[in-house]
């Protein structure tokens, strides 16, 4: 079985803090992704890599930046968190392949507080 | 550019009974479509995706799903659900290209007894 883990279920920052929330996946996945999910608009997608050292901007990059390394460890970095990205935040991961149709397989969430 | 809408935000239900929960798309390429599950305090996990052929999809815990080209619909289906099936519901479309997802708003499944 795929397992993607988190390294925290809970956290609570203060705001203007630096927030590293970390994934590591073990399915030797090429893709990782960070989305954060909000009631009522369900997850956006914040970045993702398609490889070591490789990152893209999803659809709210602002205020976020990643980190890849390792194939199987994807990191968000807040810089500076503010209280408007207190969400919950959730990795996933898939194998590679043209096209799209590839199952993600996502982490059990971090709920991120600042205060 | 691609979205998915999710037609209701609650859905209550009681046990045993029929659900359809409702998920329109748009796009201008072909896509592939996806439902996924969030159970309370967990992660999502896939319940069925629709790549080509059939327009009926089978899923697990007896969920399908029928895609529509012309309706540009994915609707979710089960028969007769279990308080088991209480969750969140998300409705995703991947483009074929590059594979991200675009997901929906969610539906959230309450089922009384």
């Amino acid at each position: 079985d795929v397992k993607v883990t988190q390294s925290s279920r809970y956290l609570v920052k203060r705001t203007g803090e630096k927030v590293f929330l970390e994934c590591v996946q073990d399915m030797d996945h090429e893709n990782m992704f960070w989305y954060r999910q909000d009631p009522g608009l369900g997850l956006r997608l914040i970045y993702f890599s398609y490889d070591v050292k490789m990152k893209e901007k999803g659809d709210i990059p602002e205020g976020y930046s990643v980190s890849r390394e390792k194939k199987e460890r994807f990191s968000l970095i807040l810089e500076s968190a503010s209280t408007n990205q207190t969400s919950m935040y959730l990795c996933a991961s898939s194998p590679p392949g043209a096209g799209g149709n590839n199952e993600q397989f996502f982490g059990p969430g971090t709920r991120l507080t600042v205060l | 550019a691609q979205s998915v809408t999710q037609l209701d935000s609650q859905v209550p239900v009681f046990e045993e009974a029929p659900v359809e929960l409702r998920c329109n798309y748009s796009s201008s390429v072909s896509v592939y479509l996806f439902w996924y599950v969030q159970y309370p305090n967990q992660g999502l996990q896939l319940l069925l995706k629709y790549l080509s052929g059939s327009t009926l999809v089978k899923g697990i815990n007896g969920f399908e799903a029928e895609f529509n080209k012309s309706q540009t619909s994915f609707h979710l289906r089960k028969p007769s659900v279990h308080i088991s099936d209480t969750a969140e519901y998300f409705c995703a479309v991947s483009d074929t290209f590059v594979g991200k997802l675009i997901f929906g708003q969610g539906t959230e499944l309450s089922v009384k007894p």
